[in-house]
C-alpha cells in the first residue's frame, strides 16, 4: 500500500521565492498533518485538516505561510515569501480520525533551504 | 497541556532489551500515550499506543504504571535498525489539542 507522498524530496531556492510544497494523503484517511522540524525547535505541527476542512491553524507561524486541501487526495503547503529562517524539513501525515487514539502516517519530508 | 518527559539518550547492546521511560505526571484521563520514532532521514513513525492497559505488538511493548503518570517503551531484542529517536505523546480523543512533541530520547544500538 503507498504511504503518504511527499513532493519535491528537497527544494533549493532564493530567498523571496515562492515554495510550495505538495502532499497526497493515504487513500481513505480523513485528517491531515503539516508538520515542520528543525534542530532547534524539534517537531512543530503547522495546521491540521479533518475531511479537507482546516480545524487548528495555530501553528502557522505567519501570513507568509498558507496550506489548502481542494480534495481528499491533495494537500499543498504555501511559503510566499519564503525566508532564510523557513529553512527546515517539512513532515505531512495523515489518520483516520483527529488527534485522538490513531496513530499518524509521515511521509519522508521534503527538505527546504532558503538562500 | 500535557507534557512527557524523557531522557536525552540512551544506550543499548545489540539482542539485548530496551526500556525506554516516559513520565507524563499532568496527564488527564482521557489522553493516550502514544510512541514514534524516528530514523535518520526518514519521519517518524508509530510504534505503539495505549490507554490504560499494557499493549503489545509486532514491533514492541508498552508498559502504563497503574496510575498512569509514566510509562514504557520496550523493545524486545534491540536490533542496529532500532537506533532512532524515540517520542513519547500524549494525545486526547475527541480534543482537538495540538500534540506536543518533544526532543524524544536518541537510542544508539551497540553491535
Amino acid at each position: 500500500d503507498a504511504g503518504v507522498i511527499q513532493s519535491p524530496r528537497h527544494e533549493v531556492t532564493e530567498m523571496g521565492q515562492e515554495v510550495t510544497l505538495r502532499c497526497k494523503p493515504i487513500s481513505g484517511h480523513n485528517s491531515l498533518f503539516w508538520y515542520r522540524q528543525t534542530m532547534m525547535r524539534g517537531l512543530e505541527l503547522l495546521i491540521y485538516f479533518n475531511n479537507n476542512v482546516p480545524i487548528d491553524d495555530s501553528g502557522m507561524p505567519e501570513d507568509r505561510f498558507s496550506a489548502k486541501m481542494p480534495n481528499a487526495s491533495f494537500s499543498t503547503l504555501k511559503i510566499q515569501p519564503s525566508e532564510p529562517r523557513d529553512s527546515a524539513v517539512y513532515f505531512c501525515a495523515s489518520s483516520l480520525g483527529g488527534y485522538g487514539n490513531q496513530p499518524q502516517h509521515f511521509g519522508d519530508g521534503t527538505r527546504l533551504s532558503i538562500l | 497541556d500535557a507534557k512527557t518527559t524523557q531522557p536525552n539518550s540512551m544506550e543499548s547492546n545489540e539482542e539485548e532489551p530496551v526500556h525506554l521511560p516516559c513520565n507524563h505526571s499532568t496527564i488527564s484521563g482521557t489522553d493516550y500515550i502514544h510512541w514514534y520514532r524516528q530514523l535518520p532521514s526518514q519521519g517518524p513513525e508509530y510504534v505503539i499506543h495505549g490507554l490504560t492497559s499494557n499493549v503489545n505488538n509486532r514491533m514492541a511493548s508498552l508498559a502504563i504504571a497503574e496510575d498512569r503518570k509514566s510509562s514504557t517503551l520496550i523493545l524486545h531484542r534491540a536490533t542496529l535498525r532500532d537506533a532512532a529517536v524515540y517520542y513519547c505523546i500524549l494525545s486526547s480523543a475527541g480534543n482537538n489539542r495540538k500534540l506536543i512533541w518533544g526532543l524524544g530520547t536518541s537510542l544508539a544500538v551497540n553491535p
